[in-house]
């Protein structure tokens, strides 16, 4: 079946440092890659995707690339704000309607 | 912009009661969904349904059922709740299948089964 694996938090940054969320998947067919993000108090929203091998998926100044050689799809930003603290969660939809979701890094950016 | 909205925030119900968790949108999406989020876990797809009276049982759909009478509403019942209920109920829309569609979510419903 299909899975995500993403990089354990919590994450506590001070601002302007850079940020890597790692993420693998493991999937049948060719999956669409997503990222999600989740502010204090709301619901996911959408942060990028990508859709095939190669694409990079960019929003906000986060920036993730779909790898297939290494079935990753690591979350990268170079210099965050507070106002990037959230919970971040890496999502995958293969050849159904489902999507399937990491557990989610927690990041906390300090001024 | 796509809007979904769910009942309630904030929930609290006690043991044994019968829970409805209602989800509405606006978009006219064919497919709906229900995750719980808990720590640690991520979300976890508890039911979806693809059209008006079809749904499908996700990964844990035990001690729940769902029900989609119209389009726009999509509702989760606990038939009789317990308290390893207690989570962050999440619900989502998205268009018919398609390559990157992404999904739109609720603000969530904090239920705690006391």
């Amino acid at each position: 079946g299909n899975s995500v694996t993403q990089m354990e938090g919590p994450v506590t940054l001070s601002e302007e440092a850079f940020l890597t969320i790692n993420c693998t998947y493991t999937a049948t067919g060719y999956p669409s890659l997503f990222w999600y993000v989740q502010y204090p108090g709301e619901g996911l929203q959408l942060l990028l995707k990508a859709t095939k091998a190669d694409d990079k998926g960019s929003n906000k100044g986060f920036e993730a690339t779909y790898r297939k050689e290494t079935t990753s799809f690591h979350l990268e930003k170079g210099s965050v704000q507070v106002s990037d603290s959230a919970v971040y969660f890496c999502a995958l939809r293969s050849n159904d309607y489902k999507l399937s979701f990491g557990a989610g890094t927690t990041v906390t950016v300090r001024a | 912009d796509v809007k979904v909205t769910q009942s309630s925030r904030y929930l609290v119900k006690r043991t044994g009661e019968k829970v409805f968790l209602e989800c509405v949108q606006d978009m006219d999406h064919e497919n709906m969904f229900w995750y719980r989020q808990d720590p640690g876990l991520g979300l976890r797809l508890i039911y979806f349904s693809y059209d008006v009276k079809m749904k499908e049982k996700g990964d844990i759909p035990e001690g729940y059922s769902v029900s989609r009478e119209k389009k726009e509403r999509f509702s989760l019942i606990l038939e009789s709740a317990s308290t390893n209920q207690t989570s962050m109920y999440l619900c989502a829309s998205r268009p018919p299948t398609g390559e990157g569609t992404e999904a739109f979510f609720g603000q969530g419903t904090r239920l705690t089964v006391v």
